[in-house]
């Protein structure tokens, strides 16, 4: 399969832990998205990376979370001590030099 | 800034049945595209159908076509010959064409319940 490749897909963490999501994009897609949706709403954009470089952050991406593309290939979403209110899917999704941007299956977080 | 609506949070469809699917959308650009994607219980998105703002004829794939309507900024999705598989909950979604930007802006969603 050379679709978005997400993992873990499923974490359950106590509250105040740090959890890292991975997001595998397809590959030569140099566009990579993370984005998170809550359960009844529509994906929110929290961050772009155009290859290596991560392009632009949404307010919704507090100091608690951060997010790397090493050699723009792989991407990596960190959230720190984390909250009862980032309970949520994390989606990751990559665009090659079309228009379309493919996701991935998800990341779902519960903090308990 | 752009803003997508989906005014329907649910929507019921017999089989075999036709049934569509509102979206309307805020926009000062004047290049953009706009997107359906559906989204089954299983959670991947998957893409539907897209349309170029530039482009005055209406997309189609299969059993699925828009109704784009640029001066009312509507964009909505018509689904003939519903089937069981059909249901899933459907998000309409916009991006803006070109510069460093790329980012989806959706709605809420639909819905869709298909009846046997």
């Amino acid at each position: 399969d050379t679709g978005v490749s997400q993992n873990p897909r499923h974490k359950i963490t106590k509250r105040g832990q740090n959890v890292t999501f991975r997001c595998d994009p397809i590959s030569e897609h140099n566009r990579l998205y993370w984005y998170r949706q809550t359960l009844g709403q529509g994906p929110e954009f929290l961050t772009y990376f155009q290859n290596e470089a991560q392009l632009e952050k949404s307010r919704l991406l507090s100091d608690r979370f951060s997010a790397e593309r090493p050699k723009g290939s792989f991407s990596t979403l960190e959230i720190q001590r984390t909250e009862q209110g980032d309970s949520a899917m994390y989606l990751c999704a990559s665009r090659g030099k079309g228009d379309t941007i493919y996701f991935g299956e998800g990341s779902w977080l519960t903090v308990v | 800034a752009q803003t997508v609506t989906q005014s329907q949070p649910e929507m019921s469809v017999q089989e075999a049945e036709t049934v569509t699917l509102s979206c309307t959308y805020d926009t000062s650009e004047s290049d953009y595209y706009l997107f359906w994607y559906k989204q089954p219980p299983s959670r991947q998105m998957i893409l539907v159908i897209r349309q170029e703002a530039y482009k005055q004829q209406n997309a189609t794939e299969n059993r699925f076509s828009v109704n784009f309507q640029k001066a009312a900024k509507s964009f909505s999705l018509k689904i003939s010959d519903s089937q069981l598989g059909d249901a899933a909950m459907y998000f309409c979604a916009y991006r803006v064409y070109g510069g460093s930007q790329g980012n989806l802006i959706f709605g809420k969603g639909t819905k869709l319940s298909v009846k046997p």
